[in-house]
């Protein structure tokens, strides 16, 4: 099944710990993404992959590091993270055309304590 | 810089009733795609319905169609015959044909859709 992969689901933390979200597609899709949601301001892209080795950041990537090593992984690391990065956290992934829709993940709720 | 607006935080309909969620945008730009993007509770983000700009006709999807009004840069949501399931968050969303935009999505804010049985 063509599917976006993230883990884990639901992530409580501590401010300063850090933590690693990951995201795995089975599509071969050479463009990749992650999203910020939060109440009223709907998705913010926080980081986007073009290709493997190549990143570019988006909206808002303070706080948060990428890495494309290969095609399918695309994972968020976040060294440092505090109380302001409680969010819903989407990965997703498309191909690289103009007409190409997005494919989400499930999201991960992240909690910083 | 483009933006996308959706100016109703949450609407409510009744069963079996229809509901148009509206979006506007602003651009400059005579090539776009616009979406629809429906999130229910499960949080799965679920692509509804989408429109280029270049077709005059309104895209349809079963229950859903879309209102492109393109000289208005209005592209607003009808559900027709609106069922429990339909109730989640839409968002809209607009991407640029543009290849030195990466073709990235610009999304509204959302707008709750409650049915009410």
């Amino acid at each position: 099944e063509a599917q976006v992969t993230q883990n884990p689901r639901y992530l409580i933390t501590v401010t300063g710990k850090k933590l690693t979200v990951t995201c795995s597609q089975n599509m071969n899709h050479e463009y990749m993404s992650w999203y910020r949601q939060d109440p009223g301001l709907g998705l913010r892209q926080i980081y986007y992959s073009m290709n493997v080795e190549v990143t570019d950041k988006g909206d808002v990537p303070e706080g948060y590091k990428v890495s494309r090593k290969e095609k399918r992984n695309f994972p968020l690391i976040l060294e440092s993270p505090s109380p302001n990065q409680t969010s819903l956290y989407f990965c997703a992934s498309r191909q690289p055309f103009y007409n190409s829709p997005l494919h989400f993940g499930n999201g991960t709720r992240l909690t910083v304590t | 810089a483009q933006t996308v607006t959706q100016s109703q935080p949450e609407m409510s309909v009744q069963e079996a009733e229809t509901v148009t969620l509206s979006c506007t945008y602003d651009t400059s730009e005579s090539d776009y795609y616009l979406f629809w993007y429906k999130q229910p509770p499960s949080r799965q983000m679920i692509l509804v319905i989408r429109q280029e700009a270049y077709k005059q006709q309104n895209a349809t999807e079963n229950r859903f169609s879309v209102n492109f009004q393109k000289a208005a840069k209005s592209f607003s949501l009808k559900i027709s015959d609106s069922q429990l399931g339909d109730a989640a968050m839409y968002f809209c969303a607009y991407r640029s044909a543009r290849k030195d935009s990466n073709y990235q999505l610009i999304w509204g804010a959302g707008t709750k859709l409650i049915i009410k049985p």
